[in-house]
C-alpha cells in the first residue's frame, strides 16, 4: 500500500503527557499537511511542511503544538502537555506538489483521559 | 458565519436514487473545489477535484461549481448502499491565493438504503 500511512491509529494519554503522533508521505510526495477534525466539526487546517521546512502553521495552537519534516523519516506532529480538548482525529495528507490534490491518511484518534 | 456551509443531513435515500449534495461558500478567492468521501474511521477519499466553474463527470459521479453563486454540487447516479458515508467539500485559492490549505464543510453524512 503505497499510501499515505499514519500511526498509532488510536493514542490514549492522560492529561500533562506527551502525545507523538508520526505521518509518512505517498511515495514520491514531499508536502504534506496536518488536519485536525472534531466531531461534529469539519476538518481543520493546522500545519503544512516540505522537507525539513514549515511553510505555513497559521493553523496551528500557539502553544504546546509543533510539527516537523526530516530531511529522513516520517512527519511528527507533536503535542505537548496534552488537554483533554485536544481529544480528536488527527489527519495527515500528503501531494506532490504545491498545486496537486492532497490525498490523507486514515488518521491517529487521540484521546486525552 | 462559516466560509464554507454544508448541511449535515443525515440524507437517506432508496438504492438507486441519484442523490444532490451541496456546498455554499463565501470566499470568492476559492479556485479549486474537491470532493472527498470518508466512511467510518477512515480517512477522506479524493472523489472529484476540479477548477473553477463547469461540469466534472467521472463514472456515476458529476460535480458542478457555480463561481457566481459560490455553489458546488456533487451528483451520485444509481446510488448503491457502497455508497453510504460522509461527503465533505473541500476548497482553496489559487496558487497565490492559499496555496494547498483546503477549507472542509463539515460534511454531509449519506445513507443508501437497500
Amino acid at each position: 500500500n503505497a499510501g499515505v500511512m499514519q500511526n498509532p491509529r488510536h493514542l490514549v494519554r492522560r492529561r500533562g503527557q506527551e502525545a507523538r503522533l508520526r505521518c509518512s508521505p505517498m511515495k514520491g510526495h514531499s508536502h504534506v499537511y496536518w488536519y485536525r477534525q472534531l466531531p461534529e466539526e469539519g476538518l481543520k487546517f493546522m500545519v503544512y511542511l516540505q522537507k525539513e521546512n514549515i511553510i505555513d502553521e497559521s493553523g496551528m495552537p500557539k502553544e504546546r503544538f509543533s510539527a516537523e519534516f526530516p530531511k529522513e523519516g516520517p512527519s511528527i506532529l507533536r503535542i505537548q502537555q496534552v488537554v483533554r480538548g485536544d481529544s480528536a482525529a488527527y489527519f495527515c495528507a500528503s501531494s506532490h506538489d504545491s498545486n496537486s490534490p492532497l490525498h490523507f491518511g486514515n488518521g491517529t484518534r487521540l484521546t486525552v483521559t | 458565519q462559516k466560509e464554507v456551509e454544508q448541511d449535515p443531513g443525515p440524507l437517506s435515500v432508496p438504492e438507486g436514487a441519484i442523490v444532490s449534495l451541496n456546498c455554499t461558500y463565501s470566499n470568492s478567492a476559492f479556485q479549486y473545489f474537491m470532493w472527498y468521501r470518508q466512511y467510518s474511521r477512515k480517512g477522506p477519499e479524493l472523489l472529484m477535484y476540479t477548477y473553477s466553474s463547469g461540469n466534472k463527470e467521472d463514472g456515476r459521479f458529476t460535480a458542478q461549481v457555480d463561481k457566481s453563486s459560490k455553489y458546488i454540487s456533487l451528483f451520485i447516479r444509481d446510488s448503491q448502499p457502497s455508497d453510504s458515508a460522509t461527503y465533505l467539500c473541500a476548497m482553496r485559492g489559487g496558487l497565490t491565493g492559499g496555496g494547498n490549505k483546503l477549507t472542509f464543510g463539515t460534511g454531509t453524512q449519506l445513507k443508501v438504503e437497500l
